[in-house]
């Protein structure tokens, strides 16, 4: 089964300053990967995706995500962070069972943006 | 707008209680999703549903009941066996559910056991 790991819970930056979020996944074939923001009591807004096409992905609000098979990881980052940045940012797998494909979410990474 | 409509926002649920919280997609999806999200621990999906008529449970399914009469509904019933029900629920759609298939979110159902 394949899984996800989001190597930090908590992230604070400062504004202005860049962002980087880790995540690492296994996988036991090419998987499609997967960056969604949550704002506090609200559902989840896809940023991005990667489906096997170019490696560096771009995606909304500035952001974006390298696919690096040989590090297994799928980063997400952002040059320059913004107060409306902070939100909990969570990092997706997908999965392949009984012929399906479901998601499988990281735990998510809290971003916390300092004036 | 197209769009998820989750309902109601809040919810309260009495020990021993049945619950139903409604989703309803104007998306023409044929996938729809259910999650549990409780803090620190990301999403966990309780059903899902490629098709009109059918469902499946996913990894948390105990308590938790649901229909799929039609294409834009999909209600989860929280039943008095889920011992935790306290919760944020999500329901989500997507287009089918093959490799790649985006899955949209709606707003998110807080449900408290008093």
């Amino acid at each position: 089964a394949q899984s996800v790991t989001q190597l930090d819970s908590h992230v604070s930056v400062s504004e202005g300053t860049p962002v980087l979020l880790r995540c690492n996944y296994s996988s036991s074939y090419s998987p499609s990967l997967f960056w969604y923001v949550q704002h506090p009591n609200k559902g989840l807004q896809l940023l991005l995706k990667y489906t096997s096409a170019a490696t560096l992905v771009k995606g909304i609000n500035g952001f974006e995500a390298e696919f690096k098979k040989s590090e297994t990881s799928f980063h997400l980052t952002k040059p320059s962070a913004h107060m409306s940045d902070a939100a909990e940012y969570f990092c997706v797998v997908s999965d392949r069972q009984g012929g399906s494909e479901k998601l499988v979410f990281g735990k998510g990474t809290k971003l916390t943006v300092n004036p | 707008d197209g769009g998820i409509t989750q309902s109601p926002k809040y919810l309260f649920r009495k020990e021993g209680q049945n619950v139903t919280l409604s989703c309803e997609q104007n998306l023409n999806h044929d996938a729809m999703y259910w999650y549990r999200q409780d803090p620190g621990q990301g999403l966990r999906l309780i059903y899902y549903s490629q098709i009109v008529n059918d469902f499946q449970k996913g990894d948390i399914a105990e308590g938790y009941s649901v229909s799929r009469e039609k294409k834009e509904s999909f209600p989860l019933t929280v039943t008095s066996a889920q011992k935790n029900p306290t919760a944020f629920y999500l329901c989500a759609s997507s287009l089918g559910t093959g490799a790649g298939n985006t899955i949209y979110f709606g707003e998110g159902s807080w449900l408290t056991v008093v």
